[in-house]
């Protein structure tokens, strides 16, 4: 998995509780991302980061936050998580545009059931 | 607004047979094309991936076909295994300056021995 760790890999939290999410990264890679995939859906852009402390939001990104305070590290925050943000998290990471490789490579994912 | 559509969501092959994959996009500023695998309980792995200055690539038994004017592309798997039984997303995006990418649904694909 290209150096990319994700914790946990497996959470149940209740309605309402905030959950974060992390991932790790080994290539210093400079950009990085978090989707959701859900079935019938594929997997959707949430928040992504081109640099420390630069971050923005993608297609799904209501009710949630993300933080980047060293390269290696991107936090997805789930403020108050809800029902409908059960779904399993991937984190990925790529080099920027314009490098010859700027594939995104993707961790193991986190499931993440909201009861 | 689903900017890649892809088709169809399963598809049943037998050994040795093509498994072919489709997608249509919308955005006509899309140019890079990549299609990633996904084994259950891991994460998607890019495959193969083409840009539109060219109408086929290909990777041992993978080939992505691309037609620019129909804004569509598929995936050909050749003698197809037991062991690509996956399920197969395909993808696009302005490589610009932040590489977002916009996948379709998926496709799982299963060949049977």
């Amino acid at each position: 998995d290209a150096g990319i760790t994700q914790s946990p890999r497996h959470k149940v939290t209740e309605t309402g509780t905030p959950v974060t999410l992390r991932c790790h990264q080994t290539e210093n890679h400079r950009y990085m991302y978090w989707y959701r995939q859900d079935p019938g859906h594929g997997l959707r852009l949430i928040h992504y980061s081109y640099g420390v402390k630069d971050t923005d939001k993608g297609e799904v990104s209501d009710g949630y936050s993300v933080s980047r305070s060293k390269t290696e590290d991107f936090l997805l925050t789930l403020e108050s998580a809800t029902s409908s943000q059960t779904s399993v998290y991937f984190c990925a990471i790529s080099e920027p545009p314009g490098r010859l490789s700027y594939e995104q490579y993707f961790g193991p994912g986190t499931r993440l059931t909201v009861t | 607004q689903q900017q890649v559509k892809q088709s169809p969501q399963s598809l049943i092959v037998q050994k040795g047979g093509i498994s072919i994959i489709n997608c249509a996009y919308e955005n006509t500023a899309f140019d890079y094309f990549p299609w990633y695998q996904q084994f259950p309980g891991k994460g998607p792995a890019l495959l193969i991936a083409i840009r539109p200055d060219v109408s086929e690539k290909k990777e041992g038994r993978f080939t992505i076909s691309f037609n620019k004017s129909a804004k569509q592309f598929s995936l050909h798997i050749m003698d197809s295994q037991p062991g690509d039984s996956a399920t197969y997303f395909c993808a696009a995006s302005t490589r610009g300056a932040t590489n977002k990418l916009i996948f379709g649904t998926g496709t799982l694909l299963a060949v049977q021995p």
